[in-house]
């Protein structure tokens, strides 16, 4: 079965600090992906995703991830925090090659920017 | 193109109703997922559906229903409702060949 680990269900950085959100992964064949967004009472908004075309992964709003097989990791970083950034942030995985798009979350981790 | 839309954006209903949830997907996105989304589980898939076909379901009992139209347009159904099925509900429609689905703005479902 596959599942979405993410640590830290509250993570709280500086304007103008790096931004890393941590995600391990389990799935017992080649997943895909996935990092959403999600800003206050919106749906989810697909920030980046790994299909198996370039272990690191460059997104929206210049977020960037890397797929470690070797860790079981797909990270999420940003150089540089901004206020807007304040949101909560969801990493998914899905079967590649499945027949359904079946999505497992993580349990999310809200981000706070202090000024 | 339009994005996902979801109707209506917010309901309130009581305990023992039910409730109708509709959901139109990106034009020429074939497959709809549903989600719940509350504070205490996160996020939960409901089903899928492509072509008209339920193709997959989570781990919700029977009283969580859905169907698609051949115009793609998905409605899923909650009857009986309970305190619980108060959440975020959130439809994400997908026509590519990688699983990325585009989510809808949900709709807040809340149960009295």
């Amino acid at each position: 079965a596959q599942s979405v680990t993410q640590l830290g269900s509250h993570v709280s950085v500086s304007e103008g600090a790096l931004v890393l959100l941590r995600c391990n992964y389990s799935s017992s064949v080649p997943p895909y992906l996935f990092w959403y967004v999600q800003y206050p009472n919106q749906g989810l908004q697909l920030l980046l995703k790994y299909t198996s075309a370039a272990t690191l992964v460059k997104g929206i709003n210049g977020f960037e991830a890397e797929f470690k097989k070797s860790e079981t990791s797909f990270h999420l970083t940003k150089p540089s925090a901004h206020m807007s950034d304040a949101a909560e942030y969801f990493c998914a995985v899905s079967d590649k090659g499945g027949a359904t798009n079946k999505l497992i979350f993580g349990t999310g981790t809200l981000l706070a920017v202090q000024p | 193109k339009a994005g996902v839309t979801q109707t209506p954006r917010y309901l309130i209903k009581t305990r023992g109703q039910q409730v109708t949830l509709s959901c139109s997907p990106i034009s020429g996105h074939r497959s709809v997922s549903w989600y719940q989304q509350t504070p205490g589980q996160g996020l939960q898939f409901l089903f899928e559906y492509f072509s008209e076909t339920q193709r997959n379901k989570g781990n919700f009992p029977g009283r969580f229903s859905g169907r698609q139209f051949s115009n793609s347009r998905s409605e899923m159904n909650v009857s009986t409702l309970e305190l619980g099925d108060s959440a975020l509900y959130l439809c994400a429609s997908s026509g590519g060949t990688v699983n990325e689905q585009f989510f809808g703005p949900g709709t807040r479902l809340t149960v009295l």
